[in-house]
């Protein structure tokens, strides 16, 4: 069955580094989002894409977040410069379309973000 | 504002019995509802979606029913077995007219079934 994939599973960074979290999506999948979960809370929405540009986000996803699909495949978190609050487990998630219905969110194991 | 509270953070329960889970939301007009599993250190399984036209829904052991009037959700999982230990999050999708897609989940459900 197909799976979203995400890499690293966990990644360990310095406050004020840059880090990249990357996600496959479904290959057949067309909308893409990202949320995050700190160690005992909820599941909090961060970003939606489609169609190469963010269809809503977030209070959470401020400038020093971005998006981007450098290729067809591939789907990827930046954050530019990392704070300590930053640290949660990101989820990548994809849906294969926005129609009721048919939008089920299929989640990835997540990447863990520790900010040293 | 908009919330969902799923009301119980923690169930244990006895192999063999039906584990019953609640979702409730407040000033949400939400199109359909979805429950997912989750483990620890995992992300959330998708399980079921229900839609606002729908009372009731089945998959195997599992059922949901969404009552908009009282804008609650139950999730029972029958004949429940210690493989089904996990916490149970229910999910809605924002507003229906918006078209928005991003996810509100509730805290979630520690379910702990006992052998």
């Amino acid at each position: 069955e197909p799976e979203v994939t995400q890499t690293p599973s966990h990644q360990v960074t310095q406050m004020g580094q840059e880090v990249i979290l990357r996600c496959v999506p479904i290959s057949n999948h067309l909308y893409f989002y990202w949320y995050r979960q700190i160690l005992g809370q909820k599941v909090e929405f961060l970003v939606s894409f489609y169609n190469n540009e963010i269809s809503e986000k977030s209070e959470i996803f401020d400038d020093q977040f971005s998006v981007e699909r450098p290729d067809g495949s591939n789907f990827t978190l930046k954050i530019r410069s990392t704070k300590l609050e930053d640290s949660a487990m990101y989820f990548c998630a994809s849906s294969f379309s926005a129609s009721f219905g048919t939008d089920t969110q299929y989640f990835g194991p997540g990447t863990r973000l520790t900010v040293l | 504002s908009q919330k969902i509270e799923q009301n119980s953070e923690a169930l244990n329960i006895q192999e063999g019995k039906t584990a019953t889970l609640t979702c409730n939301y407040t000033n949400y007009s939400p199109a359909y509802l979805q429950w997912y599993r989750q483990d620890p250190g995992r992300g959330p399984v998708f399980l079921l979606l229900i839609r606002e036209n729908e009372k009731e829904k089945r998959k195997e052991r599992l059922k949901v029913t969404f009552d908009t009037t009282l804008k609650q959700s139950l999730f029972h999982i029958t004949a429940s077995q210690p493989a089904d230990s996990a916490t149970y999050l229910c999910a809605l999708a924002k507003v229906r007219d918006t078209g928005r897609r991003a996810l509100t989940f509730g805290s979630g459900t520690r379910l702990q079934v006992q052998p």
